[in-house]
């Protein structure tokens, strides 16, 4: 399969407990993304990587969230010191964008179910 | 980006033409609409977009009105497996590249086809 591979599919953790989720986008998609999405609402955006730069974060991602692209492939994104709040489907996704302009369209995964209890 | 309004919900019967309505009464010139689907439990599936003229592909058809403030996403023959969350999204697209999947998603159209 060579779609947007995500790990693991759910978590279950307590509060105060520190998570972190892979993701593997498809091979040479430069553009890689994490979204969030609670339940009966649509996804929203968390941040953006071009190749290894983050380019931008949303208000959403507190200090206790980081995501990383070390080598421009894969993608990690760690809560620290979990709460409640942060039950939710986190969602990654890529996409071939690059200098010569975009569709527009975004390749997502199946998502990471993550409770906190 | 525009915002976009989208009913709650409809139904289809299995077989029968899927209709579903998006109003964008703000969008600017420069700004595309897409289309995605969210079936339970799986990640958002790109499905159409588009500017001005209308669109078809192997999935659906895009009808965009002519002052561009509304669209309807049609699925010619739906079938059961086409029951999904569908998302409405404009979207500013700059084709110098500047642009990116930044997609700012509505609470969507849950469409149901039942037998």
């Amino acid at each position: 399969d060579t779609g947007v591979s995500q790990d693991p599919r759910h978590k279950i953790t307590k509060r105060g407990q520190n998570v972190t989720f892979r993701c593997d986008p498809i091979s040479e998609h430069n553009r890689l993304y994490w979204y969030r999405q609670t339940l009966g609402q649509g996804p929203e955006f968390l941040t953006y990587f071009q190749n290894e730069a983050q380019l931008e974060k949303s208000r959403l991602l507190s200090d206790r969230f980081s995501a990383e692209r070390p080598k421009g492939s894969f993608s990690t994104l760690e809560i620290q010191r979990t709460e409640q709040g942060d039950s939710a489907m986190y969602l990654c996704a890529s996409s071939p964008e690059g200098a010569g302009g975009n569709t527009g369209e975004l390749f997502f995964g199946e998502g990471s179910r993550l409770t906190v209890l | 980006d525009a915002k976009t309004t989208q009913p709650t919900s409809m139904d289809c019967a299995e077989g029968r033409a899927a209709n579903l309505p998006c109003n964008h009464s703000t969008i600017s010139g420069n700004e595309y609409v897409y289309w995605y689907r969210q079936i339970h439990s799986q990640g958002p599936q790109y499905i159409i977009h588009g500017l001005k003229n209308n669109e078809t592909n192997e999935m659906a058809s895009l009808i965009i009105t002519e002052d561009r403030k509304s669209s309807t996403l049609i699925l010619p023959h739906a079938t059961l497996r086409d029951t999904a969350v569908y998302y409405c999204i404009v979207r500013a697209s700059n084709a110098g590249g500047t642009s990116y999947g930044k997609l700012t998603f509505g609470q969507g159209t849950i469409l149901t086809v039942h037998p």
